[in-house]
């Protein structure tokens, strides 16, 4: 069975922490993304990752760094959070090819006091 | 805008209804597919239909695809009080990798 897995549920860190949000999957897929979603706007793409050590930006970059070291571990790193990026972080994976199906992980709700 | 847009933004419906949710959007589609996401969740895919299709069945789901009018439509027969979620539409265009979400649309049944 497919599985996206995200490290935390729930989050809270303080302004100007460094923040790291790692997402594992298992299913040896190429292509790995990470989203914001906030109400009234919908998922927004951060960034995503087509292979080991590639990544290319979302809509909505600033503020955030990712890294993907392994196949399977997709990481978004929050330099120094803001009370602005408090939101619901999505993780998900997609087989090569584009417009496939994506596999979401159950998401961090991340508040920045 | 690539995105798609829900409508209804929120839609309260009885056990046993039907319910219908409509995407539009403005640009050319390789294919739309259609997420649910129970409350505090990640999204689970429903369906993909491709912009050569019509329509497309799975269990009590339905969906078609106008491309001539730029919209889609996903229709849940006999809804349960499981189908209580949002749905939302995300469009696959152009040799883009990615895909872009709609802000979805709140499906709430009650018994």
């Amino acid at each position: 069975d497919v599985k996206v897995t995200q490290s935390s549920r729930y989050l809270v860190k303080r302004t100007g922490e460094k923040v790291f949000l790692e997402c594992v999957q298992d299913m040896d897929h190429e292509n790995m993304f990470w989203y914001r979603q906030d109400p009234g706007l919908g998922l927004r793409l951060i960034y995503f990752s087509y292979d080991v050590k590639m990544k290319e930006k979302g809509d909505i970059p600033e503020g955030y760094s990712v890294s993907r070291e392994k196949k399977e571990r997709f990481s978004l790193i929050l330099e120094s959070a803001s009370t602005n990026q408090t939101s619901m972080y999505l993780c998900a994976s997609r087989p090569g090819g584009a417009g496939e199906t994506q596999y979401f992980g159950p998401g961090t709700r991340l508040l920045v006091l | 805008s690539q995105q798609g847009e829900e409508d209804p933004q929120a839609l309260s419906i009885q056990e046993g209804e039907n319910a219908t949710m409509n995407c539009s959007y403005k640009t050319s589609i390789n294919n739309l597919q259609w997420y649910r996401q129970n409350s505090g969740r990640g999204l689970v895919h429903l369906i993909l239909i491709r912009s050569n299709e019509r329509e497309k069945h799975s269990g009590r789901l339905r969906v078609t695809l106008d491309t001539s009018k730029k919209s889609s439509s996903l229709l849940i027969t006999a809804s349960r009080a499981a189908d209580t979620a949002s749905y939302f539409c995300a469009l696959h265009t152009g040799t883009a990798s990615k895909l872009t979400f709609g802000t979805g649309t709140r499906l709430q049944v009650t018994l």
